[in-house]
């Protein structure tokens, strides 16, 4: 069975500030992995996917992750935040033959402040 | 193309009640999977059909059962509210090829007093 682990439930950044999300998976085989975002009263849209071909994962809006497998993670990082990247994101994996089953990280809001 | 909708978008239910929620996938998509996301337990998997077939099923009681028409669209229903099954319900469509993206709806926010 998959599980990931989101550390921090809430992150605070100055707008400008770097953007560091973390995320650590378990799985007994390869993964596949996805950062999603959730504005309120809203679904999840993708922001980028890890599906074993390059580790370092560019995705929209200046946001990118990073497969460890030794370290077993998979980070998202923003060089400069924005306000309007306030949300909450959750981390995903999946595995293969289950690709359609996704499992959730427990989800960090991040505030950004002026 | 249209994304991912669900209806409807909000649902007031008392316990005991039943409720059927529906999701019309993107085009082209074969693969519906259901999530229920509450505050306490997260984002947690319900099923998952393809082609009108329960493929993959979570740690939910027999109440949550869904279906999946033939032209992929799908309905989840949940017999006997509770209390505890007040969430925002979540639907999501894919090409259902393996690390293909899953394309989440708006979501049904369900609310049972």
């Amino acid at each position: 069975a998959q599980s990931v682990t989101q550390l921090g439930s809430h992150v605070s950044v100055s707008e400008g500030a770097l953007v560091l999300l973390r995320c650590n998976y378990s799985s007994s085989v390869p993964p596949y992995l996805f950062w999603y975002v959730q504005y309120p009263n809203q679904g999840l849209q993708l922001l980028l996917k890890y599906t074993s071909a390059a580790t370092l994962v560019k995705g929209i809006n200046g946001f990118e992750a990073e497969f460890k497998k030794s370290e077993t993670s998979f980070h998202l990082t923003k060089p400069s935040a924005h306000m309007s990247d306030a949300a909450e994101y959750f981390c995903a994996v999946s595995v293969s033959g289950s690709a359609r089953q996704l499992t959730f990280g427990s989800g960090t809001q991040l505030t950004v402040l002026p | 193309k249209a994304g991912v909708t669900q209806t409807p978008r909000y649902l007031i239910k008392t316990r005991g009640q039943q409720v059927t929620l529906s999701c019309s996938p993107i085009s082209g998509h074969r693969s519906v999977s259901w999530y229920q996301q509450t505050p306490g337990q997260g984002l947690q998997f319900l099923f998952e059909y393809f082609s009108e077939t329960q493929r993959n099923k979570g740690n939910f009681p027999g109440r949550f059962s869904g279906r999946q028409f033939s032209n992929s669209r799908s309905e989840m229903n949940v017999s006997t509210l509770e209390l505890g099954d007040s969430a925002l319900y979540l639907c999501a469509s894919s090409l259902a090829t393996p690390g293909e993206t899953q394309y989440f709806g708006p979501g049904t926010r369900l609310l049972v007093l």
